[in-house]
């Protein structure tokens, strides 16, 4: 079964700092990828999405996400955080057949410090 | 205006209370979905319709009911609400022939006491 693991529940980041956050998946064949921010009390945008090609994906509000086969990965970057930045983040992966449904993580929090 | 709209956007009842959230969609999507969300846990799917006729449940169906009552309408019921229901509900939408991609409404959030 698709499973979509984020290993970090909570990172604090200063203002300008460069951020990671780390995403990885188990699927068997070529995975469709998702980021998904939610700011609080919001409900879920799109960052951005990886379906083939590139495997570095650009999205909206500076970030981007590179898609990685060999480490099932596709973590979420972004060069200097914003306060404004501060939600929660999913990654999910688009599951094939059946439902045609999302797998999400769990999700990681994300805090900016001024 | 929103292209997928949720109401009431939150409620508040009491265990045992049949509530109905209710979903609307513009973007003349076929698939719907409703998702759970709850802290720590990520979103999980309780059901999903591919077409008026068609409805499905999803890994956490129990003590829900739905109803498709048109292309751009997909309503969630609670039977007989009881307090760990109480989460975060999102429905989502999704074109056939699109790439995969799932919008979301701004969700509901219900507390049952």
């Amino acid at each position: 079964a698709q499973s979509v693991t984020q290993p970090d529940i909570h990172i604090t980041v200063s203002e300008g700092a460069s951020l990671e956050l780390r995403c990885n998946y188990s699927y068997g064949a070529t995975p469709y990828l998702f980021w998904y921010v939610q700011s609080p009390g919001q409900g879920l945008q799109l960052l951005l999405k990886y379906f083939s090609g590139d495997t570095l994906v650009q999205g909206i509000k500076g970030f981007e996400a590179e898609f990685k086969r060999s480490q099932s990965s596709f973590n979420l970057r972004k060069p200097s955080v914003h306060w404004s930045d501060a939600a929660e983040y999913f990654c999910a992966v688009f599951s094939q057949g059946g439902s045609e449904k999302l797998v999400f993580g769990k999700g990681t929090k994300l805090t900016v410090n001024p | 205006d929103a292209d997928v709209t949720q109401t009431p956007r939150n409620r508040i009842t009491k265990t045992g209370k049949r509530i109905m959230l209710e979903c609307s969609q513009t973007k003349g999507h076929d698939r719907m979905y409703w998702y759970r969300q709850d802290p720590g846990l990520g979103l999980r799917l309780i059901y999903y319709s591919f077409d008026v006729k068609d409805i499905n449940k999803g890994e956490i169906s129990d003590g829900y009911s739905v109803s498709r009552q048109a292309q751009a309408k997909f309503s969630l019921s609670l039977e007989s609400a009881i307090p760990n229901q109480t989460a975060l509900y999102f429905c989502a939408t999704r074109s056939r022939t699109g790439l995969e991609t799932q919008y979301f409404g701004p969700g509901t959030r219900l507390l049952v006491l």
